[in-house]
């Protein structure tokens, strides 16, 4: 099973949105809608953003959203905070009944 | 409170069998809709998903480390134990486990990690 492919790296100012993708195929993210988002910080434990593509949990702020079109989910980050600067993964469930990570995108706060 | 919490060696020689012990309280490994998965981080890189198990004892392993990876739990003591044998330097990660929820597929609680070093 092939990493979800994301980009390495996105950049935003403060108060801008930005959007990181997530490329599978049909036998991972274009399958079914078990999608998932995960921050984390350097030195922690991933964090629970998004579930079931577009689900948010209790507690994480509105400025997270995701989508999905085809074989590409997407998160979307609202109003950029210096505090969103850590990395991003996505994962998904496969046709194999397993789970697979994208590669990570590190997200710069300028 | 959902807690995770990993246990076992920091330091393994190459070849050798590691043995990685999960316990989680504040849930049933028993329970309906829920079970734990085990993920790993090597130094700088990205996160690689191991393997899961549910409370009926379904299992899955990641189709690259299959033949090496072995996943089980002890309902009585809260613990799920995951061993990785014949370990390798490229192996060196720091070993999460997470809960995983049966209906949503997704990791909603994570334990710290462990650093384990070969």
């Amino acid at each position: 099973q092939s990493a979800l492919t994301q980009p390495a790296s996105v950049s935003g100012s403060p108060g801008q949105s930005i959007t990181i993708s997530c490329t599978g195929t049909s036998s991972d993210v274009g399958g079914h809608d078990f999608v998932s988002w995960y921050q984390q910080h350097p030195g922690k434990a991933p964090k629970l953003l998004i579930s079931e593509v577009s689900d948010r949990p209790s507690g994480v702020s509105y400025r997270f959203s995701g989508s999905k079109s085809g074989n590409t989910a997407s998160l979307t980050i609202s109003g950029v905070q210096p505090e969103d600067e850590a990395d991003y993964y996505c994962n998904s469930y496969t046709s194999s009944r397993t789970l697979v990570f994208g590669g990570g995108t590190k997200l710069t706060v300028l | 409170q959902v807690t995770l919490k990993e246990s076992g060696p920091v330091l393994v020689k190459p070849t050798e069998t590691l043995t990685l012990t999960c316990t989680v309280s504040g849930f049933s490994l028993s329970g309906p809709r829920r079970g734990v998965s085990w993920i790993r981080q090597p130094p700088g890189k990205a996160l690689e998903w191991l393997a899961h198990i549910f409370s009926n004892d379904e299992k899955s392993y990641s189709t690259s480390l299959k033949s090496r990876l072995t996943i089980s739990k002890d309902t009585s003591k809260s613990q799920v134990v995951l061993t990785v044998t014949n370990m390798d330097p490229v192996d060196t990660a720091t070993y999460y486990c997470a809960r995983i929820r049966a209906l949503e597929i997704d990791l909603d609680q994570w334990g710290q990690g462990i650093l384990v070093t070969v």
